[in-house]
């Protein structure tokens, strides 16, 4: 079991530039989850997937678009990066909710210049 | 709004040098505390949940405990392997997302 992978682990993007960020987890857990964190700051909760088919907003959505690809994956996408979202972002997943434990991936450490 | 307050930043102990860790909390109704642990460069690891004022748990070294406004992680004769940045998180009934505190920074000195 590999749990919850992330790619790509490093990303330096310039400022306007597109990308994606992947996560997959090998638990059969139905809720996924995208958090970033930054230095002096907790984890915030930027979208997250309480099953297959659905996406709902965390608390810092603003510039960032996912998708619940299937079961397995959830990805995270910057349209349009600005250096406000230098970041790490780590993906989770519970198996119903956020009440079950969280299980995290590395994380992707993400600078934009 | 749920807030989260993790303290101290950072803590310095010798190893076998038992202490605290603190994390107060404002929630409009706890569903969930919970308590993780944080390697340099990777991803939290989960430590333990807490629902309830008065509960306890412990794995090896630390213990959890709750009251109505706070969380204590308590650290008995630490090891240098325990160093990391330790995380606490709440959870309320009222909306769907998890607030984490800004973590405090343990370093157990051999």
């Amino acid at each position: 079991n590999a749990g919850v992978t992330q790619t790509p682990k490093f990303q330096v993007l310039k400022t306007g530039q597109s990308m994606t960020l992947q996560c997959a987890q090998d638990m059969n857990h139905n809720s996924m989850y995208w958090y970033r964190q930054d230095p002096g700051m907790g984890l915030r909760l930027i979208y997250y997937s309480a099953s297959e088919g659905t996406t709902d907003k965390g608390e810092v959505p603003n510039g960032y678009n996912v998708s619940r690809l299937n079961k397995r994956e959830f990805s995270l996408r910057l349209e349009s990066a600005a250096p406000s979202q230098t970041s790490v972002y780590f993906c989770a997943s519970s198996l119903a909710g956020f009440t079950d434990t969280q299980y995290f991936g590395p994380g992707t450490r993400l600078t934009v210049l | 709004e749920d807030q989260v307050t993790q303290s101290p930043e950072a803590l310095r102990l010798q190893e076998g040098e038992s202490s605290s860790l603190n994390c107060s909390y404002t929630v409009s109704g706890l569903r969930g505390l919970f308590w993780y642990r944080q390697d340099p460069g990777k991803g939290p690891e989960f430590l333990f949940t807490l629902y309830s004022a008065g509960e306890e748990k412990e794995k090896e070294r630390l213990k959890a405990t709750l009251t109505k406004k706070e969380s204590f992680l308590h650290i008995t004769a630490p090891k240098p392997e325990d160093s990391a940045t330790y995380l606490c998180a709440v959870q309320s009934y009222n909306n769907n997302d998890m607030r984490f505190g800004a973590g405090t920074r343990l370093t157990v000195k051999p």
